[in-house]
C-alpha cells in the first residue's frame, strides 16, 4: 500500500521568506501524481500545486514550486515571499493514475505553517 | 458555480443516533468521495462513487452508508453514531478521466458524537 510521510508537523516562517515543506511516499508504482493541498482555518481542501511522475520538471504555480525527486521518492513544497494568507495545514497527497479506477487520494499527516510578522 | 457544498456545517449527535450529510456538487463531475479526517491526522476515504448507482468502500467504512441517485448528489449516512465518529467530513469530487484529474472539496462538516 501506498504511504505518505511528512515529517514535520510544525514550521514557521517570517513574512516574505522562503519556507520549504518535507514530504516522502513509498510506492512501487512508476506512474502517479502528487499533490500538495492547502487547509487554512476555515477547513476547506483548497488544491496548492500537482506534479506528474512522467514529468521531469518541477511543477511551479506562482510563489509556489516544488523539488520532485522520484528516485528518492522525495517531493517537497518551496513558498517563497511567504505572506500571511500562507499560514495554514498543508497535506501532500498522492494518487495512482487511474486505469478504470477512481482517483484515491492518500493523505500524508499535514504539516502546520505559521507565518510570523 | 457553487462547486460542493455540504450540510450541515457542524453538529452534535448522541450516542445511537442517526443523521445524513449532504453533499452536491454542481461541476457534472462523475466522481465523489467522502473523507474523514481525524484531529492532527491527514484525511481517510470512507466511500467514493464512479457515478450515478454505484458506490464503493474506501478505507474506513464501517459504521457509514452511501448512496447515489443522482449525479450531483451524494450523502453519507450514520447509523448508530460512536464517539469514533467525531470528526470532520469532507466531501470531495472531479472528472474521471484525461486532464482534469484534480479533486475539488468542499467546506467540510464538523460532527460531534457525545
Amino acid at each position: 500500500a501506498q504511504t505518505v510521510t511528512q515529517s514535520q508537523p510544525e514550521m514557521s516562517v517570517q513574512e516574505a521568506e522562503t519556507v520549504t515543506l518535507s514530504c516522502t511516499y513509498d510506492t512501487s508504482e512508476s506512474d502517479y501524481y502528487l499533490f500538495w493541498y492547502k487547509q487554512p482555518p476555515s477547513r476547506q481542501m483548497i488544491l496548492v500545486i500537482r506534479q506528474e511522475a512522467y514529468k521531469q520538471q518541477n511543477a511551479t504555480e506562482n510563489r509556489f514550486s516544488v523539488n520532485f525527486q522520484k528516485a528518492a521518492k522525495s517531493f517537497s513544497l518551496k513558498i517563497s515571499d511567504s505572506q500571511l494568507g500562507d499560514a495554514a495545514m498543508y497535506f501532500c497527497a498522492y494518487r495512482t493514475r487511474p486505469r478504470g479506477g477512481s482517483e484515491k487520494l492518500v493523505f500524508g499527516k499535514g504539516t502546520k505553517l505559521t507565518v510570523n510578522p | 458555480n457553487a462547486g460542493v457544498t455540504q450540510t450541515p456545517k457542524f453538529r452534535i449527535l448522541k450516542i445511537g443516533q442517526s443523521m445524513t450529510l449532504q453533499c452536491t456538487q454542481d461541476m457534472n463531475h462523475n466522481y465523489m468521495y467522502w473523507y474523514r479526517q481525524d484531529p492532527g491526522m491527514g484525511l481517510k476515504l470512507i466511500y467514493y462513487s464512479v457515478g450515478a448507482g454505484i458506490t464503493d468502500k474506501g478505507e474506513v467504512p464501517n459504521g457509514y452508508n452511501v448512496s447515489r441517485s443522482t449525479t450531483e448528489d451524494f450523502p453519507l449516512r450514520l447509523e448508530l453514531a460512536a464517539p469514533s465518529q467525531t470528526s470532520v467530513y469532507f466531501c470531495a469530487s472531479s472528472y474521471s478521466q484525461g486532464t482534469q484529474e484534480t479533486q475539488y472539496f468542499g467546506p467540510g462538516t464538523r460532527l460531534l458524537v457525545l
